[in-house]
C-alpha cells in the first residue's frame, strides 16, 4: 500500500516564478490537507481540500492556490514567489473531515527560492 | 502565545535513559497527535489520542484533558530514537492540525 506520496522532492525556483507542487494522498483517504514548515519551526497550514473543493485555509495570502482531482490527488500551486516561500512543504492526507484518524504524510518538497 | 507549547524544545540523552517531552494546549481538542520527524523531512504519526494513555513498544503517550497536558515518553532510549517529536492537535470536526514546534531529541551512544 502506498502512502502518501509528493513530487518533487526538490526544486529550486527563482524569485517572481510560479512552482505546482504535487501529492496523492494514501490509498482510501479522500481528504489532502498542505502545510508549510519553516526552517526549525512547527508545520503550519496552508489549506484542505475534501470532494475537490478548498474547505478550509489557514492565514496564507491568495498567491497559494490548491486543487483537488477526481483522484484525490491535489496540487499546490505558488505563485510570484518570494524569498520567505523557501519551506519543506507538506502533504497529509485523511477521511472526510470530521473522522478522527492518524495523519499520514509525505515527505515533503523542499523548495528553495534564490 | 502558541496554543501548543512543547518542552525542551532540546534535549540530549544517554543511550538507555528515560526520556519526557512535554506538550500543552491552550484549547479544547478532538485529538493530540504525537509525531517523529526526520532529518530529511518526513513526519511520522507514533500516536493519536484524545483520553488516557497509549503504549507501542517503548513509546507511551499520555494525556489529561482537564490540565491541558500530553507526554511522550520513550524507554530505554536508542541513538536511532533521535528525531524531532513534535504535538499537534485538531479541533471540534476539522482535520486542520495545529503544531508546536517540536522537541529535537539527540540520543548519544
Amino acid at each position: 500500500d502506498a502512502g502518501v506520496t509528493q513530487s518533487p522532492t526538490h526544486l529550486i525556483k527563482t524569485r517572481g516564478q510560479q512552482v505546482t507542487l504535487r501529492c496523492s494522498p494514501k490509498s482510501g483517504h479522500d481528504t489532502v490537507s498542505w502545510y508549510q514548515q519553516a526552517l526549525g519551526q512547527g508545520p503550519q497550514f496552508i489549506f484542505q481540500y475534501y470532494e475537490e473543493e478548498e474547505r478550509q485555509r489557514g492565514n496564507f495570502p491568495d498567491r497559494f492556490s490548491g486543487h483537488q482531482f477526481p483522484n484525490y490527488s491535489s496540487e499546490l500551486n505558488v505563485n510570484a514567489l518570494l524569498l520567505g516561500d523557501s519551506a519543506l512543504y507538506l502533504c497529509a492526507s485523511s477521511l472526510a473531515p470530521g473522522h478522527n484518524t492518524e495523519a499520514f504524510f509525505g515527505q515533503g518538497t523542499r523548495l528553495t527560492v534564490v | 502565545k502558541n496554543e501548543v507549547e512543547q518542552s525542551p524544545q532540546n534535549l540530549t540523552a544517554q543511550e538507555g535513559e528515560f526520556i519526557t517531552i512535554n506538550c500543552s494546549y491552550s484549547v479544547g481538542i478532538s485529538a493530540l497527535h504525537w509525531l517523529q520527524q526526520h532529518p530529511g523531512g518526513g513526519i511520522v504519526s507514533l500516536f493519536m489520542l484524545s483520553s488516557g494513555k497509549k503504549k507501542h513498544g517503548r513509546l507511551i503517550a499520555t494525556i489529561n484533558i482537564q490540565e491541558k497536558h500530553s507526554s511522550l515518553h520513550i524507554t530505554a532510549s536508542h541513538p536511532r530514537d533521535s528525531a524531532v517529536y513534535i504535538c499537534a492537535v485538531t479541533r471540534g470536526s476539522n482535520y486542520k492540525l495545529t503544531f508546536g514546534k517540536g522537541t529535537l531529541l539527540t540520543v548519544n551512544p
